[in-house]
């Protein structure tokens, strides 16, 4: 079945850049999103690319997608501090009966 | 834009009782609204998908007449927990779609304690 993966904690200075990366299995993922999660609050969503790009850059956030490989990434450039929380990968097919499918979530720790 | 509401935050109650939770769409109609679970420290479980104006598809292993799911308006849909028991505590997130769009909103999730 579909599955996505992210490694579960990542510990950056602040100033530096994060990069948190994600692998999903299905290939018919037309969606990706990266979802941020503070303590206790619900899902913001962050920024989401279309599987027919490569690159989505909005502000501090770079998102790469290497669709043969079915890997995505999240730089945060310049962490801070407000940065620290958890960090969901999540995809989703094509049609509106496509469920939203989330990785466990990245537990991004910025050290001051 | 893409406001999404939910009530209450914190809710404590005793077992057996019932609780009620809101979720509303406060700039957009929400044709599909979904309902997670989440435990701590672990990802989002769908608990079930409602579609306005019709019964909600609720994912295996979930309990339907014990988490009952209502979507009776384009803007708001409400989560019952039915004889809630100490198991029952979690947090509860909702979700909203518009039509046709593939991007979801949450609220800010319900912490559910039960006594």
């Amino acid at each position: 079945g579909e599955d996505v993966e992210q490694s579960l904690f990542l510990s950056v200075r602040e100033g530096d850049s994060s990069v948190i990366n994600c692998t999903y299995t299905d290939s018919s993922s037309t969606y990706l999103y990266w979802y941020k999660q503070e303590p206790g609050a619900g899902l913001q969503l962050l920024t989401y690319i279309f599987s027919n790009m490569d690159m989505k850059q909005d502000q501090r956030l770079t998102v790469l997608l290497n669709k043969k490989d079915k890997h995505l990434s999240l730089r945060i450039a310049d962490t801070q501090t407000g940065d620290s929380a958890i960090y969901f990968c999540a995809e989703k097919g094509e049609t509106s009966y496509d469920k939203v499918i989330f990785g466990p979530g990245t537990s991004l720790s910025v050290i001051p | 834009g893409a406001v999404v509401s939910q009530h209450p935050s914190w809710v404590i109650c005793k077992s057996g009782t019932s609780v009620k939770i809101e979720c509303r769409s406060l700039d957009f109609q929400a044709t599909t609204m979904f309902w997670y679970r989440q435990f701590p420290k672990q990802s989002l479980m769908l608990m079930a998908t409602s579609n306005e104006g019709s019964k909600a598809t609720y994912e295996q292993g979930v309990e339907k007449d014990k988490f009952l799911i209502n979507h009776a308006s384009l803007t708001l849909s409400t989560l019952t927990v039915t004889s809630a028991h100490p198991e029952d505590s979690s947090f509860y997130i909702c979700s909203a779609r518009r039509l046709a769009k593939n991007i979801q909103y949450f609220g800010a999730g319900t912490r559910l304690s039960v006594l």
